[in-house]
Parts: structure tokens; C-alpha cells; sequence
């Protein structure tokens, strides 16, 4: 089955620098893999998803890529802020049959002011 | 809409006895999703369910577990008996497709068992 690895667990930046996040994942047949936050105490959120058809994706200061041949994906975060400090899970799809997402294990972000 | 619904929020319970959790997924969604999270093993999917149907529950931990949707509207996930271990925060998340698509959280419950 697919298992999907995340570094690193914990992540602390100064406000305004930008933050990466790296996943790997081990099914070459997956093809949809969603980024989510989760804030102390609330539940997980997607903030952006990407397709095995495209090889980036960007939401104003959020962007994805995506390296089929590497089996790899990344979050990056630009100019960050306070509010960005979260848990973020990368996640992925088997490339058939019905949605199983498999999470990584999660990035602790700290964003100090 | 509401969103995904859990009940309780949160439970605490003595070791043996029978835990059941609850879940209202989003109006129309035909997917469910139950997760548990924990420190050590971050989220681990446990069961899903399409039109309410059992899919894969290869990730339920052992037969102490067990987990329903009777309709499209409600899903119940059963621990007996419940032990220590047990204790995590319990996540039901809904889609509106069968893929590739945004998975909706409720709120979770979270599990203690002395």
C-alpha cells in the first residue's frame, strides 16, 4: 500500500521568511495529493491540492510542486506569518479505485514574530 | 450546511467498558472517513465507507473495533471493550466524490480511557 514520508516534524522560522515542507510517497500510481493545516485543537484543513497532471501549483502565498519521476512533493510558504503556525499534513491517493488518503506524519510550523 | 458533526466532543471512559462514536457527514457527501489521531502515529485512516458501504477497513486496529453506516446520514464507530491505548482523537471526515476531492473533518472526538 501506499506510504507517504514527511520532513521535516518540526520547522521554526522568523516572520517573513518562507517555509518548505518535503513528502515522498511510494505508489507511483497516485495522482492526488492534498495539503492540509490543522491549528492547535481544530480539525485538519486542505489548503491546496494538486494533480499528477500538473507540476505546480500556487494560492497567493502557497505554492505545491510536484516530481512524478522523484515521487516527491513539497509545500512552500512565502513571506510567513504568525497565523501560518500549525501542523501541516501532506497527503496522498491510490491512482485507482476509491479516495484512501494516506497522511504523512505531519510538520509542527513556528512562525515567530 | 453545518459541516461533518461528531458526538461527544469529548468522552472519557474506564478501561472495558463499550465507547461509541458518532458521526453526521455532510448532506449529499458519499464518502465517510474515520481517522484517529494520536502523537506517535500522526493520522491513520481506520474505515471508510461509499454510499455506505464498508470500502476498506484494513487499517481497523483489531475485532475490539467495529464501525457502521446504516444510512447516508450516519455512521457510528464502536470500541469494545476500550482500552488505554485506545486513547486518541477521533476524526470523521466526508467527501462529496469518490476521489480526488477535499476531505471535509468534523470536529473530532477526543477519547480518554483511565
Amino acid at each position: 500500500g501506499e506510504n507517504v514520508e514527511q520532513h521535516p516534524s518540526t520547522l521554526s522560522v522568523q516572520e517573513g521568511d518562507s517555509a518548505v515542507i518535503k513528502c515522498t510517497y511510494s505508489d507511483s500510481a497516485s495522482n492526488y495529493f492534498p495539503w492540509y493545516k490543522q491549528e492547535l485543537g481544530k480539525r485538519p484543513q486542505l489548503i491546496i491540492d494538486i494533480r499528477s497532471n500538473v507540476g505546480e501549483k500556487k494560492d497567493q502565498r502557497i505554492a505545491v510542486t510536484l516530481n512524478k519521476t522523484a515521487k516527491h512533493f513539497s509545500l512552500h510558504i512565502t513571506e510567513t506569518q504568525p497565523e501560518d503556525s500549525a501542523v501541516y499534513f501532506c497527503a496522498a491517493t491510490p491512482g485507482t479505485g476509491f479516495q484512501k488518503l494516506v497522511f504523512g506524519t505531519g510538520t509542527r510550523l513556528l512562525v515567530s514574530p | 450546511d453545518a459541516g461533518v458533526i461528531q458526538s461527544p466532543r469529548h468522552e472519557v471512559t474506564e478501561m472495558g467498558q463499550e465507547v461509541t462514536l458518532r458521526c453526521k457527514p455532510i448532506s449529499g457527501h458519499n464518502s465517510l472517513f474515520w481517522y484517529r489521531q494520536t502523537m506517535m502515529r500522526g493520522l491513520e485512516l481506520l474505515i471508510y465507507f461509499n454510499n455506505n458501504v464498508p470500502i476498506d477497513d484494513s487499517g481497523m486496529p483489531e475485532d475490539r473495533f467495529s464501525a457502521k453506516m446504516p444510512n447516508a446520514s450516519f455512521s457510528t464507530l464502536k470500541i469494545q471493550p476500550s482500552e488505554p491505548r485506545d486513547s486518541a482523537v477521533y476524526f470523521c471526515a466526508s467527501t462529496p466524490f469518490d476521489r480526488d476531492t477535499e476531505a471535509f473533518f468534523g470536529q473530532g472526538t477526543r477519547l480518554t480511557v483511565v
